[in-house]
Formats: structure tokens, C-alpha cells, sequence
């Protein structure tokens, strides 16, 4: 069975830092794309990044580029984000989610860990 | 980049209706569009890809059309499991945007 758990959401202020983890089992970790998408409170769902299998391809959305990187480590079967720079509008409840082959669709969801951005 | 729209955003129907969101693409996608299901308080699920594949295990009820800028998810019969807000997604490119959604209920 395909589980993604993520872990490392909490409280930061403004201008902070915060990594987040999923952990990945029940399939070839290292054969699949992943990625982090998120939803604020109420709101709808918006793309977050995206790294290919071997980590040669990395993807962000403007409204993170240059503020998060994402990561991986096949040996580990885990995908990380390093969120810096902190802002209000990132809070949201982050989702590790994986593609299926040739597609940049989002097949598995994890349940998500929320980051919450405030003083 | 492309922009996603959905229309309606919202909208209130009755069992066994058949129900129809839009999505649009401000630009051609060919067919490179998901459709996911979101209920309330739970994670999203992918339902079709490819604008009309239908993901494994996905109710018969279930079914997308179109091609590269306009495309539907039809529920041909609404049930009261299908209570959720539906959001679409291109993925020919980075970046992939999602629609707004729209927010699906019983009447």
C-alpha cells in the first residue's frame, strides 16, 4: 500500500525557516516523480514544486522560486522542502504528493502537515 | 503561464441530476488536464487524466472530455458521495496550475 507521511509543520514567524519531510513507502521511491502541493485555510489547491526521479529535474512555482528548495533522497525514500523567508501568505497545509509514470499528475496524497506563518 | 478557470464555481443540484463544471485553459494544453475530487475535511483524489481517463476505481458516473483550451467533468447521475469542491489541473507544462474549483453540493 502507497503511504506518503509528511512531518515538520508548526508555528514560524514571519521571515522564518522550516523544512518539511514525507516519507514515502510501499513503492519504488527512487522510479517517481514527487511533489509538494498546498492549500491555505479555505482556499484552493495550488502547485507548489516538483523533482523528477533523479532529482535532474526540479520545478517551482513563482510564488516560491528563490525562497524554497526542494529535495530528495532515494535512499532514505524521502522528499523534503526547505521553506525560508517565511511569509503570511504561505501558510497552508502542505501535501507530499506522487506522479504516476509520464505524468505530472498527482496519483497519492499524504495527509498533509500544516505550516502556519504568523507573529 | 496558462491560467485555469472553472465555471460555475459553485452549484446546487439534486440526486440523480446530471451535473457539468467547465474548465479552460487561456492557453492550449492539448489534452493535458486532471480532474480531482476534494470532500470536505478530506485529501484530494485524482479522478480523470488525460481530460478522459478515468482513474482505477473511479465510479462509471465519472467522465471528462475535451481538448486543448475547453474541457468538462460530467457526473452523469449526482449521489450524495459526491458532495466535494472538483478542481481541474493542466500538466503538459511547469508550472501546474490548478483551476479555482468549484464547490459542488445537493440541493
Amino acid at each position: 500500500e502507497v503511504q506518503l507521511v509528511e512531518s515538520g509543520g508548526g508555528l514560524v514567524k514571519p521571515g522564518g525557516s522550516l523544512r518539511l519531510s514525507c516519507a514515502a513507502s510501499g513503492f519504488t521511491f527512487s522510479s517517481y516523480s514527487m511533489n509538494w502541493v498546498r492549500q491555505a485555510p479555505g482556499k484552493g489547491l495550488e502547485w507548489v514544486s516538483s523533482i523528477s526521479s533523479s532529482s535532474s529535474y526540479i520545478y517551482y512555482a513563482d510564488s516560491v522560486k528563490g525562497r524554497f528548495t526542494i529535495s530528495r533522497d532515494n535512499a532514505k525514500n524521502s522528499l523534503y522542502l526547505q521553506m525560508n523567508s517565511l511569509r503570511a501568505e504561505d501558510t497552508a497545509v502542505y501535501y507530499c504528493a506522487r506522479c504516476p509514470p509520464r505524468a505530472a499528475t498527482f496519483d497519492y496524497w499524504g495527509q498533509g502537515t500544516l505550516v502556519t506563518v504568523s507573529s | 503561464d496558462i491560467q485555469m478557470t472553472q465555471s460555475p464555481s459553485s452549484l446546487s443540484a439534486s440526486v440523480g441530476d446530471r451535473v457539468t463544471i467547465t474548465c479552460r485553459a487561456s492557453q492550449g494544453i492539448s489534452n493535458y488536464l486532471a480532474w480531482y475530487q476534494q470532500k470536505p475535511g478530506k485529501v484530494p483524489k485524482l479522478l480523470i487524466y488525460a481530460a478522459s481517463t478515468l482513474q482505477s476505481g473511479v465510479p462509471s458516473r465519472f467522465s471528462g472530455s475535451g481538448s486543448g483550451t475547453d474541457f468538462t467533468l460530467t457526473i452523469s447521475s449526482l449521489q450524495p458521495e459526491d458532495v466535494a469542491t472538483y478542481y481541474c489541473q493542466k500538466y503538459n507544462s511547469a508550472p501546474f496550475t490548478f483551476g479555482p474549483g468549484t464547490k459542488v453540493d445537493i440541493k
